[in-house]
């Protein structure tokens, strides 16, 4: 069972902080990262996308990606609280027949 | 460019009914499509894949099917619907290998 775990929170900041979004995984062999923002009641929407180890910036998004320690996170700078949102971590596991595994999302609360 | 198309945006429906939702992509050809289904505080849970007309792929057996009439039309139904079919159904779809999906405004389906 290809596994992706995330800390359910609610993780809370206060605005102009950076936000710190965890995310661990099962299958050492897999691809492609990536994170999407899901506020209540909409659909996901993606947010980042990562394939190498390191960090990738675009914004006040960073996502980074440690391959040996199957871990991913994004970090989130000058977090507002137009950020507050469910965050979920997705992962395309290798030999999957194209299919993108979910984290159950981080909540994310940024307090003005 | 792209885009995905989803409806009804709500539902509500008596146990025992039968659903039927439809999700469209415009801008492209041959996607690769998905449903999901996302219980109230859950993660999203992956119901029915497709890579082309006619081909289904079901993840988790259950009250529910799906069919893909055209290459870029994706129908997910039930026949008769039970309470546990409750939830926020999503379609994406995927254009190219490894990248992350693209998800519809998503129907709410309450069974009542």
């Amino acid at each position: 069972q290809k596994e992706v775990e995330q800390n359910s929170g609610p993780l809370s900041v206060p605005e102009g902080a950076i936000a710190s979004l965890n995310c661990t995984y099962s299958d050492r062999g897999s691809q492609s990262f990536f994170w999407y923002r899901q506020y209540s009641g909409k659909s996901p929407e993606l947010i980042m996308f990562i394939y190498s180890n390191g960090d990738k910036e675009d914004g006040r998004f960073t996502a980074q990606l440690n391959k040996a320690s199957q871990y991913v996170s994004l970090l989130i700078r000058d977090s507002q609280p137009s950020d507050s949102a469910t965050y979920l971590c997705a992962v395309f596991f290798s030999g999957g027949y194209q299919k993108v595994t979910f984290g159950t999302g981080t909540k994310l609360q940024v307090i003005p | 460019s792209q885009t995905i198309h989803q409806w009804p945006a709500t539902l509500v429906q008596p146990v025992g009914s039968p659903l039927s939702l439809e999700c469209t992509v415009e801008g492209t050809s041959n996607p690769n499509l998905y449903w999901y289904r996302q219980a109230a505080g859950r993660g999203l849970q992956l119901l029915f894949y497709s890579v082309g007309i006619g081909q289904i792929s079901s993840e988790v057996p259950q009250n529910l099917s799906a069919s893909r009439p055209q290459d870029r039309q994706f129908i997910l139904s039930s026949k008769k619907l039970l309470l546990s079919d409750s939830g926020f159904y999503l379609c994406a779809w995927k254009w190219q290998a490894g990248y992350g999906y693209t998800f519809g405004s998503g129907t709410r389906l309450t069974v009542v």
